[in-house]
């Protein structure tokens, strides 16, 4: 079965440094790779997906993430957080075809961005 | 982007009661969605696959009997927890999916004294 694993499960940082999240995923088929984000109380929201194509993908907020297919990765980062992005960050993977909508989630990453 | 509720938002109930959360699908079509659980401080767990028109599909492990899914239109889908115990506490959330991408509800906060 597939399984999504994050490295980090909690990052603290100040404002204006650099982020980076890990995110491997374990299949050796065609996959579809998302990251979103839950802000504190609210609702899970995307952040940015990859589907195909240039494996470098631009999000919202200033967000990107790396598709590595020999690595299984797909790492978030940021060059510079600001105090509203202290969130939760969850990486997430549906496998392409039939079952492709089935989403299979990582432990999540809580991120505190200090004033 | 598509738009999917829930309701309720929150519920406290009685251990032994049952209760019902709708997810619905505002803007679009879902011939399909999704169930999951979330733990306080843990990820999203599926749960169950709602399929409209026919039986949902289980997690292993998820008690099909207990966790109650009817899909009955194709913007609407209910999971009922029934004869629910506090160790069924736990935020609750649905999504849908639109050309590959899930859309998630708000989820339902589910309390059981």
């Amino acid at each position: 079965a597939q399984s999504v694993s994050q490295h980090n499960h909690h990052v603290i940082l100040s404002e204006a440094a650099s982020l980076e999240l890990g995110c491997n995923y374990s299949y050796g088929g065609t996959v579809n790779l998302f990251w979103y984000v839950q802000y504190p109380g609210q609702h899970l929201q995307l952040l940015l997906k990859y589907f195909s194509g240039d494996p470098l993908v631009k999000g919202i907020k200033g967000f990107e993430a790396e598709f590595i297919k020999s690595k299984f990765s797909f790492n978030l980062r940021k060059p510079s957080v600001q105090w509203s992005d202290t969130a939760e960050y969850f990486c997430a993977v549906t496998l392409t075809g039939a079952a492709g909508n089935k989403l299979t989630f990582g432990g999540g990453t809580r991120v505190l961005v200090k004033p | 982007g598509a738009v999917v509720s829930q309701h309720p938002s929150w519920v406290i109930c009685k251990s032994g009661t049952s209760v019902k959360i709708e997810c619905r699908s505002l803007d679009f079509q879902a011939t399909t969605m999704f169930w999951y659980r979330q733990f306080p401080k843990q990820s999203l767990m599926l749960m169950a696959t709602s399929n409209e028109g026919s039986k949902a599909t289980y997690e292993q492990g998820v008690e099909k009997d207990k966790f109650l899914i009817n899909h009955a239109s194709l913007t609407l889908s209910t999971l009922t927890v029934t004869s629910a115990h506090p160790e069924d506490s736990s935020f609750y959330i649905c999504s849908a999916p639109v050309y590959g991408e899930q859309f998630f509800g708000p989820g339902t906060r589910l309390t059981v004294l």
